[in-house]
């Protein structure tokens, strides 16, 4: 079983609708966890960033982290051509981070 | 210009050579990584470097080498390159742990590398 399992898509919606990503874990060690952003043939950059369960909230973006059930979820609100690109979750403890497989988000103009 | 580079972004080589990719940081971050990215593997850890004259190897250093002289430099070199290293490699860097707002890592452009 990997540490950290994304369904990878792909994930076609039509402009404004509400997307929801998410990813789950097996390592209770990770403590700090992430959303990063890649567009083609660029490098990932970072979209969100969260500590210990709960929601917060950029704009359109809302991240959320359960950890008693070790799953963390991406909602992008009123989604945007814009918003086509892979999106990976990462997590990590106090060393080196974990990454999923990425999810492969288009919206549909 | 502040930021990451990574050269070349394109390489295309023989199985069997020796090909160094490159990788320049200039934020002066103390750790800095490789990291390969395959179809269904999503991003995979290579080697990591604290500081300077520091690496560790990641999940997947069979074949790889790296060194770190001088803080801003992290070089990865492919000493006899197989088919199965062809991928797309990321350079990433990031503050100590301790310094760190975000916890997130600054990654590099990629270099795309095709072994023949």
């Amino acid at each position: 079983q990997k540490e950290v399992e994304q369904d990878p898509g792909p994930l076609s919606v039509p402009e404004g609708a509400i997307v929801s990503l998410n990813c789950t874990y097996s390592n209770s060690a990770f403590q700090y966890f992430m959303w990063y952003r890649q567009y083609s043939r660029k490098g990932p950059e970072l979209l969100m960033y969260t500590y210990s369960s709960g929601n917060k909230e950029d704009g359109r973006f809302t991240a959320q982290v359960d950890k008693s059930s070790k799953y963390i979820s991406l909602f992008i609100r009123d989604s945007q051509p814009s918003d086509s690109a892979t999106y990976l979750c990462a997590m990590s403890g106090r060393d080196d981070m974990r990454f999923g497989a990425g999810t492969r988000l288009t919206v549909k103009p | 210009d502040a930021g990451i580079t990574q050269s070349p972004r394109y390489k295309i080589t023989e199985t069997g050579r020796q090909v160094t990719l490159m990788c320049h940081q200039t934020w002066s971050h103390s750790y800095m990584f490789w990291y390969r990215q395959d179809l269904g593997h999503g991003l995979r850890l290579i080697y990591y470097s604290a500081a300077a004259d520091i690496t560790d190897k990641g999940e997947v250093p069979d074949g790889y080498v790296v060194s770190r002289s001088k803080t801003e430099n992290f070089p990865l070199t492919l000493e006899s390159a197989t088919r199965s290293q062809t991928s797309v490699y990321f350079c990433a860097s990031s503050r100590p742990v301790w310094a760190r707002t975000d916890y997130g890592y600054t990654f590099g452009s990629g270099t795309r590398l095709t072994v023949v």
